[in-house]
């Protein structure tokens, strides 16, 4: 079945700087990518979706890139603010059977 | 904007204790879903269901069972906990299963001693 492999476990960036997350996954029949946002004690929430395609979204400071042939999906965060201090969650679904398979997460950390 | 609702927040049990979480979601949504979250396992699915009495089993069923008594509530019961099952639990609940948004509750942790 399909596995997401997501890195780095822990993040930490100064205020202003970049971060980037990165999710492989390993079944090409995968067409649909979620990042999910999980702030300290709280739920999880949507991000930002990104289709089966090279595509790039933006949004709330964030870009998602989506490279079906390297099968890997990031989020690049261009200046972080404290506000981003979360974990982040990449999801992956599957054509065939829809099944949803997160990745372990990643816990960033911004610094003053 | 989806409204998921878990009780009970926190829980302790002890080891072959019988624990009931609760979800509820106020958005009519067709799917509802029982995740566990574990450090370095992400979240994983324990079970689901497309419509009231329907159930079906996720990647890690073993040890749990789930009801869905209506629309709105989806009931996961763990009838002999045991300390593995100690975890954080999430409801979530979509319109449809695929390519559509997860709307999660605000987790109940649960401590089997």
């Amino acid at each position: 079945g399909e596995q997401v492999e997501q890195r780095p476990p822990h993040l930490s960036v100064r205020e202003g700087d970049s971060a980037v997350i990165t999710c492989t996954y390993t079944d090409p029949n995968s067409y649909y990518f979620f990042w999910y946002k999980q702030e300290p004690g709280a739920s999880l929430q949507l991000l930002m979706k990104v289709f089966s395609s090279t595509e790039i979204n933006e949004g709330q400071g964030f870009t998602v890139l989506l490279n079906k042939k390297d099968k890997r999906l990031s989020l690049n965060l261009t200046a972080a603010h404290p506000g981003d201090s979360a974990a982040y969650f990449c999801a992956a679904v599957n054509y065939g059977n829809e099944k949803i398979t997160f990745g372990a997460g990643t816990k960033l950390t911004i610094k003053p | 904007e989806a409204a998921v609702t878990q009780s009970p927040r926190n829980k302790v049990t002890v080891t072959g204790g019988n624990v009931t979480l609760s979800c509820r979601q106020t958005n009519s949504h067709n799917y509802m879903y029982w995740y566990r979250q574990d450090t370095g396992h992400g979240l994983r699915l324990i079970h689901y269901s497309y419509g009231a009495g329907n159930l079906q089993i996720g990647d890690v069923p073993d040890g749990y069972k789930a009801t869905r008594t209506t629309q709105e509530d989806f009931f996961l019961l763990l009838e002999l906990a045991s300390p593995s099952q100690t975890s954080l639990y999430f409801c979530a609940s979509s319109v449809q299963r695929s390519g559509n948004t997860l709307y999660f509750g605000e987790g109940s942790r649960l401590i089997v001693v």
